[in-house]
Formats: structure tokens, C-alpha cells, sequence
């Protein structure tokens, strides 16, 4: 088993540019999340899904989309990026609201 | 909104001296969480505690959550280079969400 799954591993983008992020699982988890991390301020929840084809937003949604077509991929788009989403951003996925798998994180950097 | 505050910051310890972090919730929880996260890694899953009171261990570690399930802490005795990496609580409350705690950063002085 991979675990969880991140691409890309590091991205640089202007400001105003648009991305995607792909988390991938092969555990089955039902549940699928985004956060970002920043010094000094732990790890904030984007969004998360509690099953395919389902999405809620987190602590931090502003700016950031979402989508779990398949239950094993949760992709988080940034439309136009701001320095302000300079950051790393890790996906975790579930079983049950418990044990959280986290991925080995995609570094952003917006200029 | 649900807010969990962990202190200290960070921590700078002897090498084999012993160090406690603390964590304390603005709400009731229905578990607490513990990750460690080495330096340039991601978050891994140590121990969850569920029951007012409930006290685990693990090896040279040891975790408590309080009685009225809002505050928990991490004791780690006779801390080792291992140990180092920035420690994170993080509450559930039955939502399917954790709030992650600031985390406590731990270097090791050898």
C-alpha cells in the first residue's frame, strides 16, 4: 500500500495563477481532508469529505475548491492564486473521524 | 468555533531530562488526538484517548486527558535525539473534524 499520495511535491506560482492538487488514498477511507500548515499556527483545515462525491468546508475554505468524484482522490484547486496561500499543504484520510493518515505534503509558494 | 490551544511553543530539553506539553480546549471533546511530526516530515498518529480521566503509555511517553475532557497532556521522561519534532494535540468532537493545537516544537541538546 502507498498510504496517501501527494502531487506535485513542491510548486512555484504568480500571483493570479491556477492549480491542482491531487491527494490520492488506497486504504478505502470514507474520509478525505486538506489543511494547510503554516509556523506558528499548527495545521488549519481547508476542507474535507465524509464520502465520494461529498464536500463541507473547513476552518480556511476562502480561495480553495474542492472535489471527490472518486472515493480514493480528493483535489483541492486554488482558481487564482495570493502570496497569502504561500504554504504546505497536507492531505489526510480516514477511516472513521479518528486516525488521521496524513500524505508527505505539497510545498506552494505564490509570488 | 472550537479553538484548541497548546503550550509551550517550543521546548528546548536536555538530553535526558524529562518535558511536559500541555493542551487545553474551549469545548468538551469526545477524543483527543497526538501527533508527533519529525523536522521536513508530515504528521503521524501516536495515541487517541477517548475516556474522561484515560491515561496511556507509550514506552518513555505518556498521555493524559482530564477529567472533563478539555485539556490533555504529553510527558515524555528521559528525552532522547529521537524525540525531536514538533508535537501536535488535536480535538474531536464528534463532527468528523479535528482541530489541530499550534504544536510543541522539541529540540534535544545532546
Amino acid at each position: 500500500n502507498a498510504g496517501v499520495t501527494q502531487t506535485p511535491k513542491f510548486r512555484v506560482l504568480k500571483t493570479g495563477q491556477s492549480m491542482t492538487l491531487l491527494c490520492a488514498q488506497d486504504m478505502n477511507h470514507e474520509y478525505m481532508y486538506w489543511y494547510r500548515q503554516d509556523p506558528g499556527m499548527g495545521l488549519r483545515l481547508i476542507h474535507y469529505s465524509v464520502g465520494e462525491g461529498t464536500t463541507a468546508k473547513g476552518e480556511v475554505p476562502d480561495g480553495y475548491n474542492v472535489s471527490r468524484l472518486k472515493k480514493q482522490n480528493f483535489l483541492l484547486g486554488l482558481e487564482s492564486a495570493a502570496p497569502s496561500q504561500t504554504s504546505v499543504y497536507f492531505c489526510a484520510s480516514s477511516y472513521s473521524p479518528e486516525t488521521q493518515y496524513f500524505g508527505p505534503g505539497t510545498r506552494l509558494l505564490v509570488l | 468555533g472550537q479553538q484548541v490551544m497548546q503550550i509551550p511553543q517550543y521546548q528546548h530539553v536536555q538530553e535526558g531530562e524529562d518535558f511536559t506539553t500541555y493542551c487545553n480546549s474551549s469545548t468538551t471533546l469526545s477524543n483527543i488526538q497526538w501527533y508527533k511530526q519529525r523536522p521536513g516530515g508530515h504528521p503521524v498518529f501516536l495515541i487517541q484517548l477517548v475516556k474522561s480521566g484515560e491515561v496511556k503509555k507509550q514506552k518513555r511517553l505518556t498521555f493524559q486527558f482530564g477529567e472533563a475532557k478539555k485539556n490533555s497532556s504529553l510527558h515524555i521522561t528521559a528525552t532522547q535525539t529521537t524525540d525531536v519534532g514538533t508535537y501536535f494535540c488535536a480535538g474531536g468532537t464528534n463532527d468528523y473534524k479535528l482541530s489541530f493545537g499550534a504544536g510543541t516544537t522539541v529540540t534535544v541538546r545532546a
